[in-house]
């Protein structure tokens, strides 16, 4: 089956630090890569749409100078957390789809952040 | 108004019980219906999907369909301590574009 890979899986570092998040397909060429946050005992919220050589879709309310992403390759997407704070320690969550769209979004493992 | 709907649970079955979860969703342009279990602390995995009206079986996993009335279910047949999860419903209108996820519905099976 497809898989994605996340990277770092844990992050715990200062406030006022930037974190990249790293998304990859490891098995079929994602077109389109999801982030998703995750608060404790919260469903998954959606933040942003990334399309492979185009700029991401954010939802409303997500601050796309503070997350920023890039999808520069068909197999590989960053999520950038721009100077953290404690209210942006959550679960992160990337998911893909391949280029046609039949694939059903496979989610990478996450990235627990925790900002001191 | 929330575009996916679950019961938050939990549900509560016998091991060896049908564990039954259900979902309902708002977007009639809807096409494509997902379930995923997620343990905690860890992210979805997708256990079953379905785009047709119907059910689809897969092992001890059913997905129903009902398009009219705007409803997915997950049946878990011989539910085992191990289906203990949040099984999410997410819903969209292709395969592989953007979901929407309901709350999930946390499954506790006890031995």
């Amino acid at each position: 089956g497809a898989v994605v890979s996340q990277h770092p899986s844990w992050v715990i570092c200062k406030s006022g630090t930037s974190v990249k998040i790293e998304c990859r397909s490891l098995d079929f060429q994602a077109t389109t890569m999801f982030w998703y946050r995750q608060f404790p005992k919260q469903s998954l919220m959606l933040m942003a749409t990334s399309n492979e050589g185009s700029k991401a879709t954010y939802e409303q309310g997500v601050e796309k100078d503070k997350f920023l992403i890039n999808h520069a390759s068909l197999t590989l997407s960053t999520l950038t957390v721009t100077s953290a704070h404690p209210e942006d320690s959550s679960f992160y969550i990337c998911s893909a789809s391949d280029r046609l769209g039949n694939q059903p979004q496979h989610f990478g493992d996450g990235t627990r952040l925790s900002i001191l | 108004q929330k575009e996916v709907e679950q019961n938050s649970g939990p549900l509560s079955v016998p091991e060896g019980a049908i564990a039954s979860l259900n979902c309902t969703y708002s977007d009639r342009g809807s096409q494509s219906f997902f379930w995923y279990r997620q343990y905690s602390g860890k992210s979805p995995e997708l256990i079953m999907f379905i785009y047709s009206n119907g059910d689809k079986e897969d092992g001890r996993f059913t997905a129903q369909l009902n398009k009219a009335s705007q409803y997915v279910s997950l049946l878990i047949r011989d539910s085992q301590p191990s289906d203990s999860a949040t099984y999410l419903c997410a819903v969209g209108r292709d395969a592989g574009n953007m979901l929407t996820f309901g709350g999930g519905t946390r499954l506790m099976v006890k031995p």
